[in-house]
């Protein structure tokens, strides 16, 4: 099982641009979460879809949108990326809401808006 | 919203010394977990707490979840430079906020040989 799989793992774009950031689990869970972590910051959620057709806000999500593809893939879309996107962007899955008893992390993608 | 502060932001410790840090709420948590990030990597998990009161142990790692649900430690013992890494606490509370995961700002260690 590779777990959870992000791509794509660095990126630079331009003020302006637009890019979609895959996620995809193979541990069949329901819960799928997309965090970004900044220095200083902890991880902060944008948004996270409990279950398969279902997104809803975190914490920061102005700026994003999400899609839930099926059960195993969750993106998440920058449509017109700023200087203040740049970030450590994680994906996470879970069994249940909530996560059970663990929300397994992927690697992460380094995104650097200019 | 719900906030954690976690301390101290950064550790800097010899070789076999004890680490402890901890986080603190404004608000009530039903479950309180503590992750490590190793560089470039994503968080993993270290313990879950589910009950107030509840002290986990895995290995050399022990944590508390507080009898008040505000506030919960970890501590290291006898750390070795593989402890290196972020931790990080993150409290899940109930109600409107369920399945909803908190964080912590992490707490750096550094471990010197």
């Amino acid at each position: 099982n590779a777990g959870v799989t992000q791509t794509p793992k660095f990126q630079v774009l331009k003020t302006g641009q637009s890019m979609t950031l895959q996620c995809a689990q193979d541990m069949n869970h329901n819960s799928m979460y997309w965090y970004r972590q900044d220095p200083g910051m902890g991880l902060r959620l944008i948004y996270y879809s409990a279950s398969e057709g279902t997104t809803d806000k975190g914490e920061v999500p102005n700026g994003y949108n999400v899609s839930r593809l099926n059960k195993r893939e969750f993106s998440l879309r920058l449509e017109s990326a700023a200087p203040s996107q740049t970030s450590v962007y994680f994906c996470a899955s879970s069994e249940a809401p909530g996560g059970g008893d663990e929300q397994f992390f992927g690697p992460g993608t380094r995104l650097t808006v200019l | 919203g719900q906030q954690l502060n976690q301390s101290p932001q950064s550790m800097f410790i010899q070789e076999g010394e004890d680490v402890s840090m901890n986080c603190t709420s404004s608000s009530i948590f039903n479950t309180w977990l503590w992750y490590k990030q190793d560089p470039g990597e994503g968080p993993v998990l270290l313990i879950a707490l589910y009950k107030a009161g509840e002290l986990t142990s895995n290995g050399r790692l022990t944590a508390q979840f507080g009898i008040t649900r505000k506030d919960s430690f970890l501590n290291i013992s006898a750390s070795i430079p593989s402890d290196v890494g972020i931790y990080f606490c993150a409290g899940r509370g109930g109600g409107t906020s369920y399945g909803k995961l908190t964080f912590g700002q992490g707490t750096i260690l550094t471990v010197h040989p």
